[in-house]
């Protein structure tokens, strides 16, 4: 089965610096997400991509965020400038359609430590 | 703002025995609802799904109910398998939360051999 796949598992990065977080959505998927959940908490939309425009965000999505897709394939968030508190498990998903009632698919996350 | 709330953390069901997960909503508007499991180091993977036209949808070993008065459905497992240990999250959209799913905090449920 298709898989949404996620680069690099973990990322232990110091405070103040810039990450980039990469997804490879499914191959005919249209709609690309990023959710985070911290630990304990429950999983948090931050935003959602279609045709190389944000098609929505959510307020976590501040002016430290961006998301990019470079290229026909890959799907990255880009945090300018960590903080502690972007300690989280960043997950990918993507949807065919970006339909209200349509499931989507997640890759298995990348593991951000902000220290 | 926790729209969706699974208020019980974890839950221990013995093999063979009924497991039943809880999930309540506060948004009316929500009218799509899925469950996910999700293993350790993995990503969520769909489990189920129901819509409000709905007030059940059954898949094989795994019933999703709804009950919209209540904002509140259930996802019961029978009969629950080892395999079946993981966290499950429940997630909700509907017309007014665009293309975004509000998901609870997850139970972590063990079935116990």
């Amino acid at each position: 089965e298709p898989e949404v796949t996620q680069t690099p598992s973990h990322q232990v990065t110091q405070m103040g610096q810039e990450v980039i977080l990469r997804c490879v959505p499914i191959s005919n998927h249209l709609y690309f997400y990023w959710y985070r959940q911290i630990l304990g908490q429950k999983v948090e939309f931050l935003v959602s991509f279609y045709n190389n425009e944000i098609s929505e965000k959510s307020e976590i999505f501040d002016d430290q965020f961006s998301v990019e897709r470079p290229d026909g394939s890959n799907f990255t968030l880009k945090i300018r400038s960590t903080k502690l508190e972007d300690s989280a498990m960043y997950f990918c998903a993507s949807s065919e359609q970006g339909l209200l009632n349509e499931k989507l698919f997640f890759g298995s996350g990348t593991q951000l430590s902000v220290l | 703002d926790q729209q969706v709330k699974q208020n019980s953390p974890s839950l221990s069901v013995q093999e063979g025995r009924i497991s039943i997960l809880n999930c309540d909503y506060t948004n009316s508007m929500f009218d799509y609802f899925l469950w996910y499991k999700k293993y350790p180091a993995e990503g969520p993977t769909f489990l189920i799904s129901i819509s409000s036209i709905k007030d059940k949808n059954e898949d094989g070993r795994f019933t999703v109910f709804l009950n919209k008065s209540a904002k509140h459905l259930s996802l019961h497992i029978v009969p629950s398998q080892p395999g079946d240990s993981a966290v499950y999250f429940c997630a909700a959209s509907g017309w007014d939360t665009g293309n975004q799913f509000y998901f609870g905090t997850g139970t972590s449920l063990t079935v116990i051999p």
